[in-house]
């Protein structure tokens, strides 16, 4: 069955540079979520998209951007890297926004040196 | 804001034997979702069993199963006939089920779980 899929898979940035994740939803499924995950953290809700608006938003930095595109693919956009950007970056998806569970890509390890 | 507490950061197991791994959550909210999610060395978010709040069984999942006691917001998920595979962090979380308290999850720190053989 085909998963998400998120590209770079890891990414090394300077700091002040900037960053574009990217999502690819597992087919059919509308709802795309970013979650940030710390060294030795639970991962943190940043932002969500149904039907290509925002959805939901949570602890997002100022620095960061996202959308989602006609293809239901997502970009997440981060600006002004801090080295505290560093972390695991997780998209999930799911076929609906309502009551399904919420499947994970293998996420982007971005180091921020 | 709900919370999700997982107060045991690490448990250890022997091969085979049965395991239990606790989680407890602060919501006023009648309707919602509980999950737990199992993280490996590889880093994978890999969703284990989940629970719908409106339902009284139990969720089960093959050798995994859930203890859900709605009244005391408990949530506990039992690993039986452990194998050196089930070796993990395993996350609680849970995901609000009304559309002005977001879809997204919330997730306890995390129990890092031990196969010994």
């Amino acid at each position: 069955a085909a998963g998400v899929i998120q590209s770079p898979r890891h990414l090394i940035k300077e700091k002040r540079e900037t960053a574009t994740l990217k999502c690819y939803p597992i087919p059919r499924h509308d709802t795309v979520y970013w979650y940030q995950q710390g060294p030795g953290q639970d991962p943190q809700f940043l932002i969500s998209f149904y039907e290509k608006m925002q959805s939901d938003k949570g602890s997002i930095p100022d620095r960061f951007s996202a959308q989602q595109f006609s293809d239901y693919h997502s970009e997440l956009n981060m600006s002004s890297l801090e080295l505290g950007d560093s972390a695991l970056y997780f998209c999930a998806s799911s076929p609906r926004k309502y009551r399904d569970e919420q499947y994970f890509g293998p996420g982007t390890r971005l180091t921020v040196t | 804001a709900q919370t999700v507490t997982q107060s045991q950061p690490e448990m250890s197991v022997q091969e085979a034997e049965t395991v239990t791994l606790s989680c407890t959550y602060d919501t006023s909210e009648s309707d919602y979702y509980l999950f737990w999610y199992k993280q490996p060395p590889s880093r994978q978010m890999i969703l284990v069993i989940r629970q719908e709040a409106y339902k009284q069984q139990n969720a089960t999942e093959n050798r995994f199963s859930v203890n859900f006691q709605k009244a005391a917001k408990s949530f506990s998920l039992k690993i039986s006939d452990s194998q050196l595979g089930d070796a993990a962090m395993y996350f609680c979380a849970y995901r609000s089920a009304r559309s002005n308290s977001g879809y997204a999850l919330n997730f306890g720190k995390g129990t890092s779980l031990l196969v010994t053989p």
